[in-house]
């Protein structure tokens, strides 16, 4: 089975300046996804940005970038000039290509804030 | 384009009562996902339905709780009876089906939120 691992509980930024999520996961396939996704206190879940594993370019959308680190199983998420609107839970996840079942397996969560 | 819709947003039940919750998906999604988040937890997959059939629901307490969605559009997700560590977030999700590339992503509905007195 597969897991995802955030051992960072909270995180702290500055406005402006830029923050590293960090995120590893354990699999045993060699094709998968994988995600962010940022809960604001609404609950509202909503997709930051995805990684198709068998792409070796790191995945970007405008401020959001990750790093990763197939062989290191390591997804990390990079928000540069971080705004007040992105104080949320941010959750990493893992989604398998084989078969049908298209469930996301998540970790726990890292709480980021952001101070003005 | 509507998001998912789910309601109630709050419910507060005492253990061994009945409760229900509904999700609506968007339009033309034909996966839809139930998930439970525990308080500082992430979500958890309780079932996925592909149309009307069940995909997985190996996580779903089957004694307690049920699902289904009938005509493959809305559905409901059923505790009966309850118990305190039900206590949870209620999360549904819907996409497009497999092999539908990028577009399989899936969207969240805002949840409900319930409290097991």
């Amino acid at each position: 089975a597969q897991t995802v691992t955030q051992s960072q509980p909270e995180m702290s930024v500055q406005e402006a300046e830029t923050v590293t999520l960090s995120c590893t996961y354990d699999t045993s396939e060699s094709d998968y996804y994988l995600f962010w996704y940022k809960q604001p206190p609404s609950r509202q879940m909503i997709l930051v940005i995805r990684q198709e594993a068998y792409k070796q370019q790191n995945a970007t959308e405008n401020r959001f970038s990750v790093n990763f680190q197939k062989a290191a199983k390591s997804f990390s998420l990079k928000i540069s000039d971080s705004q007040l609107g992105d104080a949320a839970m941010y959750f990493c996840a893992y989604r398998s290509v084989a078969g049908a079942n298209s469930k996301l397996t998540f970790g726990k969560g890292i709480t980021l804030s952001v101070r003005p | 384009e509507a998001g998912v819709a789910q309601s109630p947003r709050y419910k507060i039940i005492e253990k061994r009562q009945s409760v229900a919750f509904w999700c609506n998906p968007i339009s033309g999604h034909a996966t839809l996902y139930w998930y439970q988040q525990i308080l500082g937890q992430g979500p958890k997959l309780l079932i996925q339905f592909q149309n009307n059939g069940v995909v997985d629901d190996s996580q779903l307490p089957k004694d307690r709780f049920s699902a289904e969605r009938l005509k493959g559009v809305d559905s409901t997700l059923k505790i009966q009876p309850a118990k305190l560590e039900d206590s949870a977030v209620y999360l549904c999700a819907s996409s497009l089906p497999r092999g539908a590339g990028k577009t399989d992503t899936q969207y969240f509905g805002p949840g409900t939120r319930l409290t097991v007195l």
